[in-house]
């Protein structure tokens, strides 16, 4: 069984500031990790994902993640927060790419001027 | 990157009538699909994996005879909300996977808003 737990339900950030939100994962088998955002009444984009290899993963719009194994962990990071960032952000756990995702709760970002 | 369309975006019914969503891989083909729900300030919660010309499977406590998936072909799987109720009002966001150059991926649709009154 795999479980996603996001720390924070809400996260606020001044416009260029660093942003940091959580994710932390259980697993039995080796993880796919993914990042997903979504803007208000829409689908969800993927901002990264990692499979094997490299454990920093750079997505798009600025955002990266590291895989930790040791702590279990998957933070997505950006060092400048932009306006635009502002969204639901949903880290999600799969056995295999392209297999059934199972979903953090969820952290909305506020970003303030 | 792929492309996959879900129809409606957003659907008002009344209680008790049926509604059907369809979710359509636009430039590939996708023997697998997957239907997630998502109620308002919370998580996508998978319901069921639809399988090309085959039953689909549905999740623990999902009733499979009020959401009935049909996936008839390589490039679409509909969800039929039947005899909707208000309690059913959620977000409805489909994916499909799309293997090919030994690579599997999934991508998801826009989603689809329920309301039922």
């Amino acid at each position: 069984a795999q479980s996603v737990t996001q720390l924070g339900s809400h996260v606020s950030v001044s416009e260029g500031a660093l942003v940091l939100l959580r994710c932390n994962y259980s697993s039995s088998v080796p993880p796919y990790l993914f990042w997903y955002v979504q803007y208000p009444n829409q689908g969800l984009q993927l901002l990264l994902k990692y499979t094997t290899g490299a454990t920093l993963v750079k997505g798009i719009n600025g955002f990266e993640a590291e895989f930790k194994k040791s702590e279990t962990s998957f933070h997505l990071t950006k060092p400048s927060a932009h306006m635009s960032d502002a969204a639901e952000y949903f880290c999600a756990v799969s056995p295999t790419s392209g297999s059934r995702l199972t979903f953090g709760e969820g952290t909305q970002l506020t970003v303030n001027p | 990157g792929a492309v996959v369309s879900q129809h409606p975006s957003w659907v008002i019914c009344k209680s008790g009538t049926s509604v059907k969503i369809e979710c359509r891989s636009l430039d590939f083909q996708a023997t697998t699909m997957f239907w997630y729900r998502q109620f308002p300030k919370q998580s996508l919660m998978l319901m069921a994996t639809s399988n090309e010309g085959s039953k689909a499977t549905y999740e623990q406590g999902v009733e499979k005879d009020k959401f009935l998936i049909n996936h008839a072909s390589l490039t679409l799987s509909t969800l039929t909300v039947t005899s909707a109720h208000p309690e059913d009002s959620s977000f409805y966001i489909c994916s499909a996977v799309r293997t090919g150059s030994g690579r599997t991926e999934a991508f998801f649709g826009q989603g689809t808003r329920l309301t039922v009154v």
